[in-house]
């Protein structure tokens, strides 16, 4: 089986940085994805991990480790519009999510 | 061009209706997913069709028919649904690219069965 956790919300002020973290146990794995989800909105895809390590696009970063079962999501220069859901998902074709991030983002 | 389309974007269906939801991709990729999410919850997978054939289904109920007519179509036939099963209803599809094989999902289809 698979489970994963996430924080349940997070607030941040415009311009600064957060993180958000999580992890997962899983039978096997395939890689880790993020996806960000707006209210009444599809899920987007933001980024993917399947070795170990940081990967950057922007102004999102995605770090992974497999041996700790822990990835996390770095958001800078935070917007308004940044205030969403972030969806920590693992597998291949059964792509499971954790239950996801709301992020506010305030003035 | 990472676009799935999906219609209608809306539905409002009665408990003896029979209604489809219509999926398209023409991103050549060959595994297409339906996935229902109710408010608040992450999305959960439904079916998953690989090649064209049915190659997962999360023991859904028979009143949820999924079909895929080629590799860009998918459909999901719906019959005699519950207002439980309201929600909205998620369209994807995934190929081997950069980013692994990553799923891309259409905007979604709101449905509500009164």
């Amino acid at each position: 089986g698979q489970n994963i956790d996430q924080p349940t919300e997070m607030t941040a002020t415009e311009g600064a940085i957060v993180q958000i973290n999580c992890t997962y146990q899983t039978s096997g794995f395939n890689g880790l994805f993020w996806y960000q989800q707006h209210a009444g909105e599809a899920p987007t895809f933001l980024s993917y991990n399947v070795l170990d390590g940081l990967e950057e696009k922007g102004r999102f970063s995605s770090f992974l480790s497999r041996s700790k079962g822990y990835s996390y999501l770095l958001l800078k220069e935070l917007q308004m519009k940044d205030s969403a859901s972030y969806l920590c998902a693992v597998g291949f074709q059964k792509l499971v999510f954790g239950t996801g991030t709301r992020l506010l983002v305030s003035p | 061009d990472t676009e799935v389309t999906q219609t209608p974007k809306h539905l409002v269906m009665g408990m003896t209706n029979k209604k489809s939801l219509k999926c398209e991709q023409h991103m050549g990729h060959r595994a297409m997913y339906w996935y229902k999410q109710k408010a608040k919850k992450p999305p959960e997978l439904m079916f998953v069709y690989s090649y064209e054939k049915l190659s997962i289904n999360e023991s859904v109920p028979s009143r949820f028919s999924p079909e895929c007519p080629n590799s860009s179509l998918l459909n999901l036939h719906l019959h005699a649904l519950q207002p439980e099963d309201s929600a909205l209803y998620l369209c994807a599809s995934s190929g081997q690219d950069s980013s692994g094989n990553t799923i891309y999902f259409g905007e979604g289809s709101w449905l509500t069965v009164v």
